[in-house]
């Protein structure tokens, strides 16, 4: 079946760096866009970042963007988010979810939490 | 804050009808989906593409998009429905997704 296994959170510095992992199985990885998507505590889901199957195709939230990137290795089955500059704004649990056709995320991982601490 | 809107808590009495709406410009020309989430999972799809169910969804959950709102409606509520619902589209202009606010469902 198919799994998605966020891993990297933790607690994080003031302009600290941070990168996470989203090791997937259970479906064909390479011909699958991928997706980052954030919930602060208490509060809603919020889109991320989005990477085409090949990782040629990046787009982002205007929240995030210049400082987090994503990226993807298709030999590994792995999606990654690299984090930089973070501040108290991006404490929140990040999920992995796999995109499908119209936009639509079909599977999601279970979540890893990025506390910020200053 | 989200451009998607809508309502903050939804109430219902069980074996009745709960109907959470979503408010957006040009949702016709977008297809509207639907997410559950109960309190310290991941979020669970449960409509896309505005009226379809993914397999394990009951029939008594349909979804309907028209002009400018669409809605989510559950039918014969049951306590296990009680949620957070979150509508989502895509926008292929952007090429950017965007969630509602998100609506607490209660069953009475």
């Amino acid at each position: 079946q198919v799994q998605l296994v966020e891993s990297g959170g933790g607690v994080v510095q003031p302009g600290g760096s941070l990168t996470l992992s989203c090791a997937a199985s259970g479906f064909t990885f390479a011909i699958s866009a991928m997706n980052w998507v954030r919930q602060a505590p208490g509060r809603g889901l919020e889109w991320v970042c989005f990477i085409s199957y090949d990782g040629k195709k990046e787009s982002y939230a205007d929240s995030v963007r210049g400082r987090l990137t994503i990226s993807r290795d298709n030999s590994k089955n792995t999606l990654y988010l690299q984090m930089n500059g973070l501040g108290a704004d991006d404490t929140a649990v990040y999920y992995c979810a796999r995109d499908s056709e119209g936009g639509y995320f079909d599977f999601w991982g279970q979540g890893t939490l990025v506390t910020f601490s200053s | 804050s989200s451009v998607l809107t809508q309502p903050p808590s939804v109430s219902v009495a069980p074996g009745k009808t709960a109907r959470i709406t979503c408010g957006g410009n040009m949702f016709g020309s977008k297809s509207v989906h639907w997410y559950q989430q109960k309190p310290g999972q991941a979020p669970v799809p449960v409509i896309y593409y505005d009226s379809d169910r993914p397999s394990g969804i009951p029939g008594r959950v349909s979804g309907s998009n028209s002009g400018n709102t669409a809605t989510l409606t559950i039918s014969r509520v049951e306590a296990g429905d009680e949620a957070d619902y979150y509508c989502q589209v895509w926008d292929s202009v952007t090429d950017h997704r965007e969630f509602g606010g998100g609506t607490k469902l209660t069953v009475l």
